[in-house]
């Protein structure tokens, strides 16, 4: 079956220019998330969805950072005049409805961004 | 101080060994807990949810020790398949859609 699928898998731009990463979480899945992992580093909570509205919205970095949703299923993370600092690994995760206590996050592959 | 801290190892083990990882955790209020894999450059799988009582999945045990906010992961009989890095994960009461992860815990298993 279909998992979480990100696009694009890798993705090179220059300092100062705009990016989008996209997420096509799990068919059903109510429950989005992105997370950044720098290298050698954990996850770090950028931000959740609920539906199409963020609940959570408290580890996006800065302002260049956006992130929407719409119809219950795609995401976009937005990130506007790149510095190299954004160079990460942006993985996105989606969860079923129910959320339960033993709500399992199921990852895609992420998309490496490196800024030049 | 981090909602979640590991120890980053690498621990290196041989084949048919048994090693164990700790994680601590910062919120007393966090109700649900997880250890996650993630081998390099793909994306983390849950490995197991961790139960109050603890609870064992094959070779792997999971425990629990709310008193003093630590879980731990104990993988008996090594093998070479288990080298990964193994993330602890830790939601809190208030939201447990919100997963924290640890920074990860490296192991390496050797012929």
């Amino acid at each position: 079956g279909a998992g979480v699928s990100q696009s694009p898998s890798n993705k090179v731009t220059e300092k100062g220019k705009d990016v989008e990463l996209r997420c096509d979480p799990i068919s059903g899945h109510t429950a989005l998330y992105w997370y950044r992992q720098s290298l050698g580093q954990g996850l770090e909570f950028l931000i959740y969805f609920q539906g199409n509205s963020a609940p959570d919205k408290s580890g996006l970095p800065s302002d260049r950072f956006s992130a929407e949703r719409t119809g219950g299923s795609v995401s976009t993370l937005t990130i506007q005049r790149t510095q190299q600092e954004d160079s990460a690994v942006y993985l996105c995760a989606s969860s079923p409805p129910g959320g339960g206590m033993n709500t399992e996050a199921f990852f895609g592959q992420g998309t490496r961004l490196t800024v030049v | 101080r981090k909602e979640v801290e590991q120890d980053p190892g690498p621990f290196n083990v041989p084949e048919g060994a048994t090693v164990a990882f700790n994680c601590t955790y910062s919120n007393s209020a966090s109700q649900s807990f997880f250890w996650y894999r993630q081998d390099c450059r793909k994306e983390p799988k849950l490995l197991m949810s961790v139960y109050s009582s603890g609870n064992e999945d094959g070779r792997f045990t999971a425990q629990l020790n709310r008193a003093s906010q630590y879980i731990s992961l104990l993988i008996r009989d090594s093998k070479l398949s288990d080298s990964a890095t193994y993330l602890c994960v830790v939601t809190p009461r208030s939201n447990f859609n919100k997963f924290y992860f640890g920074s990860g815990t490296k192991l390496n298993v050797k012929p």
